[in-house]
């Protein structure tokens, strides 16, 4: 079991870049999650997917921030524009119904 | 208000000590609880999953509190290794997780 899998580990961005993180959940898993770490405002979670269909997007925290999940074994999430106030750990989670998380090693975001 | 509420701490005992601490919930359709161990700049990792009134696992024990809406956690014969902050989370769609509760075992 490869388990959940994050890239990159670590980006290092100017403002007003495109920023895409990238996740793999681990196979058979329905639900993919990602989340935002920061000391500020601890684990947000941002979106989730159910079988591959954002169920809820509602911690996005705005238009800059999309996400998408064209197959079972593949997600993506995206800043355009990127911001400073975005630097961050990124993470994504995954699980079975009702199962508790795994979560991947995480993105470092750290926007200049 | 946040779904899930925790003390922050810091936590600082010996080793050896027993420590304890709470995770208030607000959504009573939860049915299932986990707690996850984050040790600095790395990703959760489940402690333990509380599916009824309670857990025990070595050391550990998780028990779940439906009148009163909390979920403790107890350390037994504290270790170094048990430095760490612990998250709680329940099932709930959102899977909102607590702030964390942050413990330092002292040699």
């Amino acid at each position: 079991d490869a388990g959940v899998i994050q890239s990159p580990r670590h980006e290092v961005t100017e403002m007003g870049q495109e920023v895409t993180l990238r996740c793999k959940p681990i196979s058979g898993h329905d639900y993919l999650f990602w989340y935002r770490q920061t000391m500020m405002r601890g684990l947000e979670l941002l979106i989730y997917f159910n079988n591959n269909v954002p169920i809820d997007d509602s911690g996005m925290p705005e238009d800059r921030f999309s996400a998408k999940m064209p197959n079972a074994s593949f997600s993506t999430l995206k800043i355009q524009p990127s911001e400073p106030r975005d630097s961050a750990v990124y993470f994504c989670a995954s699980s079975l119904p009702g199962s508790p998380l795994h979560f991947g090693n995480g993105t470092r975001l750290t926007v200049t | 208000r946040k779904e899930v509420e925790q003390d922050p701490g810091p936590f600082n005992v010996p080793e050896g000590a027993t420590v304890a601490f709470n995770c208030t919930y607000s959504n009573s359709a939860s049915q299932s609880f986990f707690w996850y161990r984050q040790d600095c700049r790395k990703e959760p990792k489940l402690l333990m999953s509380v599916y009824s009134s309670g857990n025990e696992d070595g050391r550990f024990t998780a028990q779940l509190n439906r009148a009163s809406q909390y979920i403790s956690l107890l350390i037994r014969d504290s270790k170094l290794s048990d430095s760490a902050t612990y998250l709680c989370v329940g099932n709930d769609y959102k899977l909102s997780f607590g702030a964390g509760t942050t413990v330092t075992v002292r040699a």
